[in-house]
């Protein structure tokens, strides 16, 4: 069965500081897919990244970087330089199935306090 | 419109009644999912469809939830007889296409916020 952990339940920084948010999944499939998304305050859910269980190359997007370690079953998200802005919550997410598409199972988010 | 559309977003509703919430995808995507997020939690899933075919519906929690989409297009997902336990933020997806590739990302729409009295 799929399972997403994010042990982190709130996380809170001063700016300028970098952050990394863990997430720790469980899958019987080999294909998969495992995906961050960012909640702000003002409620909408926004992608972030979005990463297949074939490809562990490491991605960096400006301050947001991820590693994707299968080895650990690992999906960790790092903020370098935080800023307030980045304040939200963040879920962590997983995906199997090869066609039809795919039910998403998400974590129960790890919220970040960024403060000035 | 650019994004997915829900409405209502916001709905309130006595214990007993049933609750219809609209879903209306981005034009021309395939899957349309949906899903519940309680207050401090992650989205759960609900059920998707491909097209009009609903491919999953094991997260419904009973049957007294139950979503058609009958045209490929725009969903309802209807709570019958609704108690104080379903109380959350139904949220609705949709992607471009089904299956797993670089086009499959989900975009979510702004959510119903559904309180049962």
């Amino acid at each position: 069965a799929q399972k997403v952990t994010q042990a982190q339940t709130e996380i809170s920084v001063v700016e300028k500081e970098d952050v990394t948010l863990d997430c720790v999944y469980e899958t019987r499939d080999t294909t998969y897919y495992l995906f961050w998304y960012k909640q702000p305050p003002s409620g909408e859910l926004v992608f972030l990244i979005r990463r297949n269980s074939f490809d562990e190359q490491n991605e960096i997007s400006g301050r947001y970087s991820w590693n994707f370690q299968k080895s650990t079953s690992s999906f960790n998200f790092t903020i370098t330089a935080s800023q307030v802005v980045d304040s939200a919550v963040y879920f962590c997410a997983l995906s199997e199935g090869i066609t039809g598409g795919f039910k998403t199972i998400f974590g129960a988010g790890t919220r970040l306090f960024v403060k000035a | 419109g650019a994004g997915v559309s829900q409405s209502p977003r916001y709905k309130v509703t006595k214990r007993g009644q049933d609750v219809a919430l609209r879903c209306d995808p981005i034009s021309g995507h395939v899957s349309l999912y949906w899903y519940r997020q309680a207050l401090g939690q992650g989205p759960e899933f609900l059920t998707y469809f491909n097209y009009e075919a609903q491919q999953d519906k094991s997260g419904l929690p009973n049957d007294r939830f139950s979503a058609e989409r009958p045209e490929g297009s725009i969903s309802t997902l209807t709570i019958q007889r609704t108690e104080q336990r379903d109380s959350a933020m139904y949220r609705c997806a949709s992607s471009p296409n089904a299956g797993p590739n670089s086009d499959n990302e989900q975009f979510f729409g702004p959510g119903t916020r559904l309180t049962v009295l």
